[in-house]
């Protein structure tokens, strides 16, 4: 069964940083790509950013309006993919969920995510 | 970016109805338009990617169909559990994006 367990969340302070950390179960996490997800109910579902597995490069991708606040990483050893966020704000208060992403055989387009964790819930406030 | 629409944003029905559920995007994403469906509390479930292919252990009831920038889930003889939020999202440029959601509920 695959399963996507987050861990981290919590009541942080504006300006302050967070780490989320998701540890994957049940697929061979080596190959596979993972994303965040977060969902606010001012904002609905926002797609976060994106890690390619290491055997394809490793390489990430966020979202533009993130300021360069986010940075996604992965240890293979651990079957686990980290999400740094820095200089939180009210606005980034929301569920953050790990996702594994597909794209099909060949990779036309970009992803899908059909695998979602329970979330971790990030709150924001002084 | 690309922004999708989905409407109605509510739609009201009884369980055996029919729900059709619309998503418009603000530019072509071909066939690369996926739908998921979230109960309170829960996270999204994926149902449908590449706007017809139904995810593995996803009931029949629902179908998916459009290319370009229009497209629809369909569901037949809505089940007590259908009833829930169903969002789309594009795959075809970054950023990765979701539409607003359609509420179904029970009438």
């Amino acid at each position: 069964e695959v399963q996507l367990v987050e861990s981290g969340g919590g009541l942080v302070k504006p300006g302050e940083s967070l780490t989320l950390s998701c540890t994957a179960s049940g697929f061979t996490f080596n190959i596979a790509w993972m994303s965040w997800v977060r969902q606010s109910p001012g904002k609905g579902l926002e797609w976060v950013g994106r890690i390619k597995s290491n055997y394809d490069g490793g390489t990430t991708h966020y979202a533009v309006p993130l300021d360069g606040r986010f940075t996604i990483s992965r240890d293979d050893s651990k079957n686990t993919v980290y999400l740094d966020i820095n200089r939180l704000t009210t606005e980034d208060t929301a569920m953050y969920y790990c996702t594994r992403s597909q794209c099909g055989p060949g990779c036309p387009g970009l992803n899908w995510f059909d695998a979602w964790g329970q979330g971790a819930q990030v709150t924001v406030s002084s | 970016e690309i922004v999708l629409t989905q409407s109605p944003a509510t739609l009201s029905l009884s369980p055996g109805e029919r729900a059709t559920l619309s998503c418009r995007a603000s530019q072509s994403v071909s066939k690369y338009l996926t739908w998921y469906q979230q109960h309170p509390g829960q996270p999204p479930r994926l149902l449908i990617y590449d706007a017809s292919t139904r995810a593995t252990g996803i009931s029949a009831r629902f179908s998916g169909s459009g290319s370009g920038t229009d497209f629809t889930l369909t569901i037949n003889s809505l089940e007590p559990e259908d009833f829930a939020v169903y969002y789309c999202q594009q795959r075809v440029d970054w950023p990765l994006s979701f539409g607003g959601g359609t509420k179904v509920e029970i009438k």
